[in-house]
């Protein structure tokens, strides 16, 4: 069925270094794409999206790259932060205005 | 600058009992949502509403009922809770899918 997964459900990274979190959709028909955050005890917040058209987008420190072939969704954290550690969702628009997560990745940042 | 306001924080009920968790959004978006998150799940979509008037069902629907009171609220009932239920809430909002969603700060619902 349709459904937006990831690979590793916890990512030890060294403060400084980059992280990448991985996602795999299944639907070929998503359109849209969306990286959330969540920090503990608070809703997700949106880091970054992007359309089905693009392959990759950037923003401050974080870049989304999109993979249609093989159907993965990628986030990259440049310089990582204490500030970073979080659970990060990966997001698809599969119809009209519904999105669905995936299950997350605890990113979780070594001194 | 609200953004989205989830009411009440923490709550915690008996089987059976039933209650309303409120949401309400400042941004004048069209669409309104409510997932369910709970460990290792992820967010599911219990009910959203594309619009005033309008409600659909989500992913996880069954035991849920909701209400888009205006443009501004959209509220999730249970009427009659079960343990199965204990999750946190989440309300959230948009103007349109491109834009992505603004979430609440959620609700931490027990069912003993």
């Amino acid at each position: 069925g349709e459904s937006v997964g990831l690979h590793l459900p916890t990512l030890s990274v060294q403060e400084g270094d980059n992280s990448i979190i991985n996602c795999a959709y299944s639907n070929s028909a998503s359109d849209y794409f969306i990286w959330y955050k969540q920090e503990s005890g608070k809703g997700p917040q949106f880091i970054i999206d992007i359309r089905s058209n693009m392959d990759k987008r950037q923003g401050q420190r974080v870049t989304v790259l999109l993979n249609k072939t093989v159907k993965h969704l990628s986030l990259q954290i440049a310089a990582t932060q204490p500030g970073d550690s979080a659970v990060y969702f990966c997001a698809e628009n599969i119809w009209d205005d519904k999105i669905i997560f995936g299950k997350g990745t605890r990113l979780h940042i070594l001194p | 600058n609200a953004g989205v306001t989830q009411t009440p924080k923490f709550q915690v009920l008996k089987t059976g009992q039933s209650m309303t968790l409120q949401c309400a959004q400042d941004m004048n978006h069209n669409s309104m949502y409510w997932y369910r998150q709970d460990p290792g799940m992820g967010l599911r979509l219990i009910y959203y509403s594309a619009s005033e008037g309008t409600t659909d069902k989500g992913e996880v629907p069954n035991g849920y009922n909701v209400s888009r009171l205006n443009k501004r609220e959209f509220s999730l009932r249970l009427e009659s809770a079960a343990p199965s239920q204990t999750s946190v809430y989440f309300c959230a909002s948009t103007r349109q899918k491109t834009y992505g969603y603004t979430f609440g700060s959620g609700t931490r619902l027990t069912v003993v």
